[in-house]
């Protein structure tokens, strides 16, 4: 069975932080890992990694994947009250292509 | 660009009714899911579909159905409610099942 871990559960920070959110995971024939942001609709996408592509950055979001210790890190610098949100992380395997969520980090940014 | 659109928004029904939330895309994406999400939950697959014809269940099917007769449509079904079933539902589609998904709005379902 495939396993997406979150941690921590949640984090509450101030504004200019940096915040570093984890995603471990179990998955036989690991294809995909992929990050959301989840305000208070549906998820909106952020990055995706593989096996080619380790490591992704969006002005002050990154992400890097380790493929040997089988973990993901999102990295929030300078948080700003509109990162506050559920971050979701998921991964894929290359046989059924289903993709398979953690629960999820809360995230609050106070001003 | 109207991406993934899902209807109802909201929905009340009563213990043992039946009713089908509608997804539809317009990206001509082959792959389409659905997802359940309940507080601490994360998201739960429900069905999804790897293209018209053929589905397949998820992680929690049990009462849910489905049908892909289309490339843009994939109805779930809810065959007779459970208070168990109250849930957000979301539909998502992507060009390949591993890359990035798409989702609707969600369907916020209450079952009394």
């Amino acid at each position: 069975e495939d396993k997406v871990v979150q941690s921590p559960l949640s984090l509450v920070v101030h504004e200019g932080d940096t915040v570093t959110l984890n995603c471990s995971y179990e998955v036989t024939n690991f294809r995909s890992l992929l990050w959301y942001k989840q305000e208070k609709k549906a998820p909106t996408f952020l990055f995706m990694l593989t096996s080619s592509g380790i490591e992704k950055k969006s002005g002050r979001l990154s992400s890097i994947l380790d493929k040997k210790e089988l973990f993901s890190i999102l990295n929030i610098t300078a948080t700003q009250t509109g990162d506050s949100a559920v971050y979701l992380c998921a991964v894929s395997r290359g046989s059924n292509y289903k993709l398979t969520f953690g629960k999820g980090t809360l995230l609050t940014v106070n001003p | 660009n109207a991406g993934v659109t899902q209807t109802p928004k909201f929905q009340v029904l009563k213990t043992g009714q039946s009713m089908t939330l509608q997804c539809a895309q317009d990206m001509n994406h082959e792959y389409m899911s659905w997802y359940r999400q309940d507080p601490g939950m994360g998201l739960r697959l429900i069905h999804y579909s790897v293209g018209a014809g053929i589905t397949d269940q998820g992680e929690v099917p049990n009462g849910y159905n489905v049908s892909r007769s289309t490339t843009e449509d994939f109805p779930l079904r809810l065959l007779s409610a459970a208070p168990s079933q109250t849930s957000v539902y979301f539909c998502a589609s992507s060009l390949e099942g591993y890359t990035e998904a798409f989702f609707g709005q969600g369907t916020r379902l209450t079952v009394v």
